[in-house]
């Protein structure tokens, strides 16, 4: 079965350090998307994906970035980590524009 | 800006007693608006999509209903598996991207 799947699932990371969260889908979707969720505030859109190559800022994409370079991979990289960043973020896709999107499991982040 | 709102933020039921969790929205053009359920410790789950006012869905116990400001997700005898946070989003007509509500948190008790 078709799947998206998120490593690690937990991670506790230092303040200033650079972190990576894997986001990997087997739907063959040209749409990912990376989101965090904060007690109190809805899944907010940090980075989003319509293809190989192609990313753009969502809401809050500051101190985050993405890049694309295969249809199955977006990994979200936290260039220095502050204790704001953390969070429970999922990763999601979506196969065209007005379609659902599936989510995965989600990973924690705890900066120390 | 597009925001969307949810109410209440928490709702606790008995077995068997039916309600409803309301989702209001503003958005410049509405593309679609979704209902997921989230679980603890889980990603959001895709429930329904609807499109237009008058619109309705329906899947089990839930049923999903569209006006042009807001959006109800009606639980008819709810049985404690149904207990989760039930998310709202919005599909703007000019991007791609969701608007999230902040959940309404529902327990059903046995």
């Amino acid at each position: 079965d078709a799947e998206i799947t998120q490593s690690p699932r937990h991670k506790i990371t230092e303040t200033g350090r650079q972190v990576t969260l894997a986001c990997h889908q087997t739907w063959n979707h040209n749409n990912m998307f990376w989101y965090r969720q904060d007690l109190g505030h809805g899944l907010r859109l940090i980075h989003y994906s319509y293809g190989v190559q192609d990313t753009n800022k969502g809401e809050v994409s500051d101190g985050y970035s993405v890049s694309r370079s295969n249809t199955e991979d977006l990994p979200l990289t936290l260039e220095s980590a502050a204790s704001s960043q953390t969070s429970v973020y999922f990763c999601a896709s979506s196969e065209s524009e007005s379609l659902e999107a599936f989510f995965g499991q989600g990973t924690r982040l705890t900066v120390v | 800006e597009d925001q969307v709102t949810q109410s209440p933020e928490a709702l606790r039921l008995q077995e068997g007693e039916s309600s409803s969790l309301n989702c209001s929205y503003t958005v410049s053009g509405l593309r679609g608006l979704f209902w997921y359920r989230q679980d603890p410790g889980k990603g959001p789950e895709f429930l329904f999509t609807l499109y237009s006012a008058g619109e309705e869905k329906e899947k089990e116990r839930l049923k999903a209903t569209l006006t042009k400001k807001e959006s109800f997700l009606h639980i008819t005898a709810p049985k404690p598996e149904d207990s989760a946070t039930y998310l709202c989003a919005v599909q703007p007509n000019y991007g791609q991207n969701f608007v999230f509500g902040p959940g309404t948190r529902l327990s059903v008790l046995p």
